[in-house]
Parts: C-alpha cells; sequence; structure tokens
C-alpha cells in the first residue's frame, strides 16, 4: 500500500521569507511524487513532479522541491514566500503497476503573513 | 490548456435522490477520476477509468457508481443519496497510461444532502 503525510495542517511564514510545506511518502518501490495547489472555491492545480534523475525540481511560481530517497520526504520550497501564495497544498504519490492511482496527503493550509 | 468542466458548482438534494454529477475533459485525455474532498482528510478517490466503458473502483467506492460512454465525458451517481455524502466532489482527468502524468482538475461540485 502506499501512503503520503503532511504532517503540519497549517504552515505561517511571513512575506518574503523562505517557506517549507513538509511531505514524507511510504511505497514499495520507486516513487512518482507531485504537489499540487489548491485555492479557494477552485480545483488542484498541478505545481511539479518528481519523476527521475535530479533530485531537486522545479515547478511553477517559483517552487521548488526536493526528493531525498532516505528520508522518504518530497518537500516543498520557495525562496521568497509571497501573500498570493496562501493557499492549501497538496503532495500526492503514486507507484509503478496498474493504471494511475494517485494517493493524495490531507493538504497542508500555507499562510504567508503580509 | 486542459479544460476538465464539472456541470454544477453547487448542488443541494434530499435524501433518497438519485443524483448524477457531470464531468466533461476537451483534451483527449485517456484517464478520469473522481474525488471526494473533506476537511482533514484529504482527497479520497471514488473511482477512476481508463478507457471508455471501463471502470476501477477507487478506495471509497460504495454508495456510488460511474458512467462513461464516451471519452470526454465521466459521470458519477449516487444512487440513494444520504446526508453522508455531503461533501466536495472533483473530478479529474490525465494523460495515457503513464504514471508520471499530472491530473487536470475541475472546480468541484459543493453537494449538500438535506
Amino acid at each position: 500500500a502506499q501512503s503520503v503525510a503532511q504532517p503540519e495542517d497549517q504552515v505561517n511564514v511571513a512575506e518574503g521569507n523562505p517557506l517549507t510545506v513538509k511531505c514524507t511518502y511510504s511505497v514499495s518501490g520507486n516513487p512518482y511524487l507531485f504537489w499540487y495547489v489548491q485555492y479557494p472555491n477552485r480545483g488542484l492545480q498541478f505545481l511539479l513532479k518528481y519523476i527521475t534523475g535530479d533530485n531537486l525540481v522545479k515547478g511553477s511560481y517559483g517552487f521548488e522541491a526536493e526528493f531525498n530517497k532516505s528520508q522518504t520526504s518530497f518537500h516543498l520550497k520557495k525562496p521568497s514566500a509571497l501573500v498570493s501564495d496562501s493557499a492549501l497544498y497538496f503532495c500526492a504519490v503514486t507507484l509503478s503497476g496498474g493504471y494511475q492511482k494517485v494517493t493524495f496527503g490531507t493538504g497542508t493550509k500555507l499562510q504567508v503573513i503580509p | 490548456d486542459v479544460k476538465v468542466t464539472q456541470s454544477s458548482r453547487y448542488l443541494v438534494k434530499r435524501t433518497g435522490e438519485k443524483v448524477f454529477l457531470e464531468c466533461v475533459q476537451d483534451m483527449d485525455h485517456e484517464n478520469m477520476f473522481w474525488y471526494r474532498q473533506d476537511p482533514g482528510l484529504g482527497l479520497r478517490l471514488i473511482y477512476f477509468s481508463y478507457d471508455v466503458k471501463m471502470k476501477e473502483k477507487g478506495d471509497i467506492p460504495e454508495g456510488y457508481s460511474v458512467s462513461r460512454e464516451k471519452k470526454e465525458r465521466f459521470s458519477l451517481i449516487l444512487e440513494s443519496a444520504s446526508t453522508n455524502q455531503t461533501s466536495m466532489y472533483l473530478c479529474a482527468s490525465s494523460l495515457g497510461q503513464g504514471r508520471n502524468q499530472p491530473q487536470h482538475f475541475g472546480d468541484g461540485t459543493r453537494l449538500s444532502i438535506l
């Protein structure tokens, strides 16, 4: 079975400061990992993914994520937070075998304080 | 850009009614998904489909069924609506059977069962 944990329900950060949203995963094999963002009353939007290769993945809106196999983590980062980054962030994992079934985390609310 | 359209943003139905939620995508994607989103629980997969007339149960299929008669359309059916099915429902689509393709989401249907 595969699972994703987002240990923080909410993260608060001051505008201009770096931000990190944490994600750990559990799979039996090599994972494909994703980050999505959800703004109020909207569906999820894809930010970035890790498939293979470079452990540092760059995505939309200046976000990046670091894949760490030994710690089974895929933390989302941004060097300088904007108020407009305030949203709900979801980490997701999928695995080899069968058709594409993705497991999502419970989400982390990011609040960027002006 | 991929567009996933859900027929209703808000829907109010009564207990025992048969409810239809419709989803259409315009990018010829093979895979389509139905999730429900509840606070603290993240996204939970109800059903998915990887081809016309094909369907697979997700993690919480009880009380739901689906229909995919055309590639672009994926319908979720609540056979006899109950109050515990009050939730936000999200439809998504993705390209091919590749596990590394991101999902594209609609803006959701907020369903209330009275």
